[in-house]
């Protein structure tokens, strides 16, 4: 069974679109965030929720929009997309204890989507 | 701000050798620290972490990693190296409580040739 999942696994779409990525876990997880990995492989964090709520959201342009419905969902939209936005994006999840932070936890990744932007 | 640094891009290592990836952080109080590797067009699995106790922890597939206070670093080991191993290696690091992110390193590549 797959624990993060995300769909599509490829994106190619044009510049000026509007476009979602999708992303499930079925870990039970409270926490999900997404990463953004550059073509140098570079890491970095854009979003964190926990039980649907924003938790980290770091300086990344308004265009990325992500959405909770439950807490077992968490999607990233990006309205009017651009060059610089081809990455691949990466989908985490981690759990965490009531009244407590879940920092000494592991996160769980999903397999990435490569977003192409032409 | 936490931060990580892996002052290594590639690392290139003979089968059968011990390898080293390594990893120095920078935090304000107690690191959490951990290690995840990226294998081509996967998503990072963890390895192992260091949350508190003993400074040599274990992980999957035959890694550990010495948590040394000192020197501020998190060095990635395994005794003998596999083809296989050959991979993108992730150090990262939280600060609690002042932080709850998960700060990555840019990486190392590691290549075992046989």
């Amino acid at each position: 069974d797959t624990a993060v999942s995300q769909t599509p696994k490829y994106l190619v779409t044009q510049m000026g679109n509007d476009k979602s990525i999708k992303c499930e876990q079925n870990l039970g997880h409270d926490t999900m965030y997404w990463y953004k990995q550059d073509s140098k492989k570079f890491l970095k964090i854009m979003f964190s929720y926990n039980n649907k709520e924003l938790i980290i959201n770091e300086t990344v342009p308004n265009r990325f929009s992500p959405k909770s419905p439950d807490k077992a969902h968490l999607n990233l939209h990006i309205n009017s997309l651009e060059l610089g936005d081809s990455a691949v994006y990466f989908c985490a999840s981690s759990p965490q204890i009531p009244g407590w932070q879940d920092q000494y936890y592991e996160q769980y990744f999903g397999p990435g989507t490569r977003l192409t932007v032409t | 701000a936490q931060s990580v640094a892996q002052p290594e891009d590639q690392v290139n290592v003979a089968e059968g050798n011990p390898l080293t990836v390594k990893c120095t952080y920078s935090v304000s109080g107690n690191p959490y620290l951990f290690w995840y590797v990226q294998y081509p067009n996967r998503g990072l699995q963890f390895l192992l972490k260091y949350i508190t106790g003993d400074n040599l922890v274990k992980g999957s597939y035959g890694f550990e990693a010495e948590f040394n206070k000192s020197q501020t670093s998190f060095h990635l080991k395994k005794p003998s190296a596999l083809v296989s191993d050959s991979a993108l290696y992730f150090c990262a690091v939280r600060d609690p409580p002042q932080n709850n992110d998960m700060r990555f390193g840019a990486g190392t590549r590691l290549t075992v040739k046989p």
